[in-house]
């Protein structure tokens, strides 16, 4: 029964390269959440998407990043040339209903991105 | 967004019972409360949600105030393995978006052995 996967776990990437991130939701989840963990920070809100769709990136910086739940396979969220400060730990969580305020999201272990 | 206020720590001892509390006064009446934890290197864990009336699960209880201004999470024993940061976030958004969970900065639990 396996939950949210995330990979990779850690990621180190050099100014200016690309960091994509993959998230597996739960088995029969169909929303998929990213947010994003400064260091001593709360979680904060990124993107929120289901299958083929994004339905709210009001947290997602203008810039570099991007995020996509295809039809098939994981959700990735993409981060071109990245900067010291895109340093974080990215958390995607999933459910299997929204619209809902007993909406309860599953979170996988996050990956922790390094920028050098 | 409604906010929640929570000691920025606590401590405890093993085997003891916890009561992690929880301010929430401008809640609005159909809000739910959630918890969730947080352990060391890991992605937020689901602990316990609910409404108006108190809730019981394998992890953990919610009692929540008459006028659901406050709640406390408690947790019955506490082990090793319950030192977290424990969240407190209300389902709340207007227009649909209570799938934004607002995470504060939560309270440490310390458990000593």
């Amino acid at each position: 029964n396996a939950g949210v996967m995330q990979n990779p776990r850690h990621l180190v990437r050099r100014r200016g390269q690309e960091a994509r991130l993959r998230c597996s939701p739960m088995k029969g989840h169909s929303h998929v959440y990213w947010y994003r963990q400064l260091p001593e920070e709360g979680l904060k809100f990124m993107v929120y998407l289901q299958k083929e769709n994004i339905i709210d990136e009001s947290g997602m910086p203008k810039e570099r990043f991007s995020a996509e739940f295809p039809k098939e396979g994981p959700s990735i969220l993409r981060i071109q040339q990245v900067v010291r400060g895109d340093s974080a730990a990215y958390f995607c969580a999933s459910s299997n209903r929204s619209g809902s305020r007993q909406n309860i999201q599953y979170f996988g272990a996050g990956t922790r991105l390094s920028v050098l | 967004d409604a906010k929640t206020t929570q000691p920025n720590s606590m401590e405890s001892n093993e085997e003891e019972p916890v009561h992690l509390p929880c301010n929430h006064s401008t809640i609005s009446g159909t809000d739910y409360i959630h918890w969730y934890r947080q352990l060391p290197s890991q992605g937020p864990e689901y602990v316990i949600h609910g409404l108006t009336s108190n809730v019981n699960n394998r992890m953990a209880s919610l009692a929540i105030a008459e006028d659901r201004k406050s709640s406390t999470l408690i947790l019955h024993r506490a082990t090793l393995r319950d030192a977290a940061v424990y969240y407190c976030i209300l389902g709340s958004g207007s227009g649909g978006s209570n799938y934004k969970l607002t995470f504060g900065k939560g309270t440490l639990l310390t458990v000593n052995p």
